[in-house]
């Protein structure tokens, strides 16, 4: 299995541009979220989905969008990017939390991140 | 509101235990995660606690006091490898996760 793959790893956006994040997991996870991380700080949820075709706004959605046409992909879309938006994006997957029958069912698994620069 | 207050840095000696606190105050409280985070890589999960106690694993145990709002996550036989972030991160009543600013461990030799 290879988890939760992102892609890019780096990106560098001039201000007003647009851009995909990819996420992709291979878990069969109905969970899935996008995170974004500043220096010295906690991680914020963007976005988060509970099953494909479900998608809903977590701490943070201002400037991004999301889709879940299938269980495996979650892209984020960042639509006239401004220098707010560079940060670490983190795309993560877990089980339905009912499905939890062992403490390590609680674990988010995370994807290596993209470190996204806007000037 | 919800917030987790966590140290900001904390300085161990390789072979030595360390122990990082974590408070918190959450609307609904269905348990609290410790994750390790190597800088510029993504977190990874260390353990899970929704009853008051102790569980161990390992070199590390996390201890939980739901009425004190308190946690902590203790690290044993520290090695160099285990200089990372920790994350207190709650889960509230709709399985949302708060996640704490972490706490920075430096190890020295």
């Amino acid at each position: 299995n290879a988890g939760v793959t992102q892609t890019p790893k780096f990106r560098i956006l001039k201000i007003g541009q647009s851009m995909t994040l990819q996420c992709t997991q291979d878990m069969n996870h109905n969970y899935m979220y996008w995170y974004r991380q500043d220096p010295g700080m906690g991680l914020k949820l963007i976005y988060y989905s509970v099953g494909a075709g479900i998608t809903d706004k977590g701490e943070v959605p201002n400037g991004y969008n999301v889709s879940r046409s299938t269980t495996e992909d979650f892209p984020l879309r960042l639509e006239l990017a401004a220098p707010s938006q560079t940060s670490v994006y983190f795309c993560a997957s877990s089980y339905h939390p009912r499905r939890r029958t062992h403490s390590r069912d609680n674990e988010q698994f995370f994807g290596p991140g993209t470190r996204l620069t806007v000037l | 509101g919800q917030n987790i207050d966590q140290p900001t840095e904390m300085t161990a000696t390789e072979g030595a235990i360390v122990q990082i606190n974590c408070t918190y105050q959450t609307s609904g409280f269905n348990g609290l995660f410790w994750y390790q985070q190597h800088a510029g890589e993504a977190p990874t999960f260390l353990s899970y606690n929704v009853l008051d106690g102790l569980e161990e694993k390992g070199r590390f145990s996390s201890f939980l006091s739901r009425s004190k709002g308190y946690s902590y996550l203790l690290l044993k036989e520290l090695q160099m490898k285990d200089s990372a972030s920790y994350l207190c991160v709650t889960e509230d009543s709709n399985y949302q996760l708060i996640w704490g600013a972490g706490t920075k461990l430096i190890i020295k030799p």
